[in-house]
């Protein structure tokens, strides 16, 4: 079975300063697909990124950075120079396989971002 | 062009009555999912349709629910006999077709319907 745990239930930083969510994954699939979503006030999920398992790769995205370590069974998401905008709730995401099926989610990160 | 769009925003009904939940996906997505999100969690599979089949159900908690989408477009999700237990965000999401994966198993989300079961 798939799981993905995100230890973090809330974060609360000033503007300005730096800030890393966490997620940790368990599947036994060798090719998986890893996400991160955003869900702002409004509510509406919204894509960030996407992962394979075949490549571990670090991605950088403007002032968003993504750490992925099949050895530790993570991937973090930092978020550099955080603004009031970031505040939301994160989620981390897995995939099975490489079709499409249904995305398993951690319970979320809410990230408050005070100015 | 127009996203995924889902109807209503919000809905109230008394527990035991009968509901429906439309999901309109993004034009040419064969693929459509239904999720549900409680209140401080995260989203949760329901049921996945590739086309007009059901491709995995599995998520479904119990026969008062069902779901389907008769021309392989517009879908609809049904609740029978509704419990307090049932209130939550209902998610709906669509990607396109990829037997592969590859650049096509990014899923894109709806606004959501919000029921409360009073």
């Amino acid at each position: 079975a798939q799981k993905v745990t995100q230890a973090q239930t809330e974060i609360s930083v000033v503007e300005k300063e730096d800030v890393t969510l966490d997620c940790v994954y368990e599947t036994r699939d060798t090719t998986y697909y890893l996400f991160w979503y955003k869900q702002p006030p409004s509510g509406e999920l919204v894509f960030l990124i996407r992962r394979n398992s075949f490549d571990e790769q670090n991605e950088i995205s403007g002032r968003y950075s993504w750490n992925f370590q099949k050895s530790t069974s993570s991937f973090n998401f930092t978020i550099t120079a955080s603004q009031v905008v970031d505040s939301a709730v994160y989620f981390c995401a897995l995939i099975r396989g490489a079709g499409n099926t249904p995305l398993v989610f951690g319970k979320g990160t809410r990230l408050s971002v005070i100015a | 062009g127009a996203g995924v769009s889902q109807t209503p925003s919000n809905k109230v009904t008394e527990k035991g009555k009968y509901v429906e939940l439309r999901c309109d996906p993004i034009s040419g997505h064969t693929a459509l999912y239904w999720y549900r999100q409680s209140l401080g969690q995260g989203p949760e599979f329901l049921i996945y349709f590739q086309g007009t089949g059901a491709a995995d159900d599995s998520g479904l908690p119990n026969d008062r629910f069902f779901a389907v989408r008769p021309e392989g477009s517009v879908s609809t999700l049904k609740i029978q006999r509704t419990e307090r237990g049932d209130s939550a965000v209902y998610l709906c999401a669509s990607s396109l077709t990829s037997a592969s994966g590859g650049l096509y198993n990014e899923q894109f989300f709806g606004p959501g319907t919000r029921l409360t079961v009073l």
